[in-house]
């Protein structure tokens, strides 16, 4: 079946720190994969759509300039959260679509948990 | 608007039948998705409906009437380990996915 790996599963890190997290389909090529956030007890709130080879479409009130969206090849879109703060503390999933087809499944990967001390 | 509904909590018996229901009203339809989303995990893909009717995989089946902007996922022979969020997804005409809020079974022996 379709995977997809996310990296890292969980970073703790201080207040000001930018941090990266990778997304890989690893047995599929995946030309739009998507970002999502999800706090504790609430439902998958979608960032971001990442398109290969152009910008990503960010959701209304997601601050572009502080979720960069890299998505340079057919395997790999990263996210970095730039100059971390405790409000950006959060539960971040990716998932990916079988380019083959939109109306595909989208394939999550494992998550990153993220803590901003 | 589009809107997906969903119920907030159900709760089961071990070895009995649940049936989560979802209603949605969208832009287009191209397809329902069924997730299941353990605490503190990623969701993982259960089922996807396209036509009406009903697709079966193992304990867990899917119903779909695009008529009546119902679907419903019913699990069969429940374990422990179903304990879970369940999570309906629907693919607007943009072939974009609206999600529910998700509707969390707790399982009781």
């Amino acid at each position: 079946g379709a995977v997809v790996s996310q990296h890292p599963s969980r970073v703790i890190c201080k207040s000001g720190t930018s941090v990266k997290i990778e997304c890989r389909s690893l047995d599929f090529q995946a030309t739009t994969m998507f970002w999502y956030r999800q706090f504790p007890k609430q439902s998958l709130m979608l960032m971001a759509t990442s398109n290969e080879g152009s910008k990503a479409t960010y959701e209304q009130g997601v601050e572009k300039d502080k979720f960069l969206i890299n998505h340079a090849s057919l395997t790999l879109s990263t996210l970095t959260v730039t100059s971390a703060h405790p409000e950006d503390s959060s539960f971040y999933i990716c998932s990916a679509r079988d380019q083959t087809g939109e109306a595909q499944p989208q394939h999550f990967g494992d998550g990153t948990r993220l803590s901003i001390l | 608007g589009q809107n997906i509904d969903q119920p907030t909590e159900m709760t089961a018996t071990e070895g009995a039948i649940v049936q989560i229901n979802c209603t949605y009203q969208t832009s287009g339809f191209n397809g329902l998705f069924w997730y299941q989303q353990h605490a503190g995990e990623a969701p993982t893909f259960l089922s996807y409906n396209v036509l009406d009717g009903l697709e079966e995989k193992g304990r867990f089946s899917s119903f779909l009437s695009r008529s009546k902007g119902y679907s419903y996922l019913l699990l069969k022979e429940l374990q422990m380990k179903d304990s879970a969020s369940y999570l309906c997804a629907v693919m607007d005409s943009n072939y974009q996915l609206i999600w529910g809020a998700g509707t969390k079974l707790i399982i009781k022996p």
